[in-house]
């Protein structure tokens, strides 16, 4: 079963808009941890933010929040002011555990940024 | 200094060789991954090693082995190259056992069967 949902293949946003990237997860363990990864057309694998099971607050780095809806399952990015270089891949990714090495990531989704 | 190194960043080889990539991490970390993520953007999980135990071992062909030295160090060799392993394989690592760390990539490295 996909423990990790991004249902947005290709998103579009006019520069110094703020966008929002869906995510949703499946989990029973108590225990996890969300993160969101941007892969720019150069390669690389860059790490954005992170939200733990049991924070009660909502993670915030810079123009990057991260929308964690516990019951709902779901873990939005959303990036402020649109710049030109968040064209970019965006990847949803889950960590169960302490038991589990595994992370799993969703499918990605492709955002362009419009001037 | 590079947190997880990869070499080569490009391999382009025929049909049938064997070749190796080799990752090298300074973090400290125990577990270290390998993922193929392939035309589509997909990133699959292929192996993790923690400490120099395998603990992760995907459904991947056995033409793939994973080999650690120490734990600063996950190499992936390929034998008997196919047109379908072009693709780019990442390295990452992290910390063990908890939930609430991200991993760290490597750059990458871009296989091209011809």
């Amino acid at each position: 079963a996909q423990k990790i949902t991004q249902t947005q293949p290709g998103m579009f946003v006019q520069e110094k808009e703020a966008v929002t990237l869906d995510c949703t997860y499946d989990t029973s363990d108590p225990s996890y941890g969300l993160f969101w990864y941007k892969q720019p057309s150069s390669g690389e694998m860059i790490f954005l933010i992170y939200q733990g099971s049991y924070d009660q607050q909502n993670a915030t780095e810079g123009r990057y929040s991260l929308n964690f809806q516990k019951a709902r399952k779901s873990a939005n990015l959303v990036i402020s002011a649109s710049q030109l270089g968040d064209s970019a891949m965006y990847f949803c990714a889950m960590r169960e555990g302490p038991g589990t090495y595994k992370y799993i990531f969703g499918t990605g989704t492709r955002l362009k940024v419009l001037a | 200094d590079t947190a997880v190194s990869q070499t080569p960043k490009y391999l382009v080889t025929q049909m049938g060789n064997d070749k190796s990539i080799k990752c090298e991490q300074n973090l400290g970390h125990d577990t270290m991954y390998w993922y193929k993520q392939d035309s589509k953007k997909f990133l699959k999980i292929m192996f993790s090693y923690n400490n120099k135990e395998l603990i992760i071992n995907e459904t991947v062909p056995n033409r793939f082995s994973p080999k650690s030295p120490d734990k600063a160090h996950l190499n992936l060799h390929i034998n008997s190259l196919e047109l379908g392993d072009s693709a780019v394989y990442f390295c990452a690592s992290s910390p063990p056992r908890s939930p609430y760390n991200e991993q760290f990539f490597g750059p990458g490295t871009r296989l091209t069967v011809l």
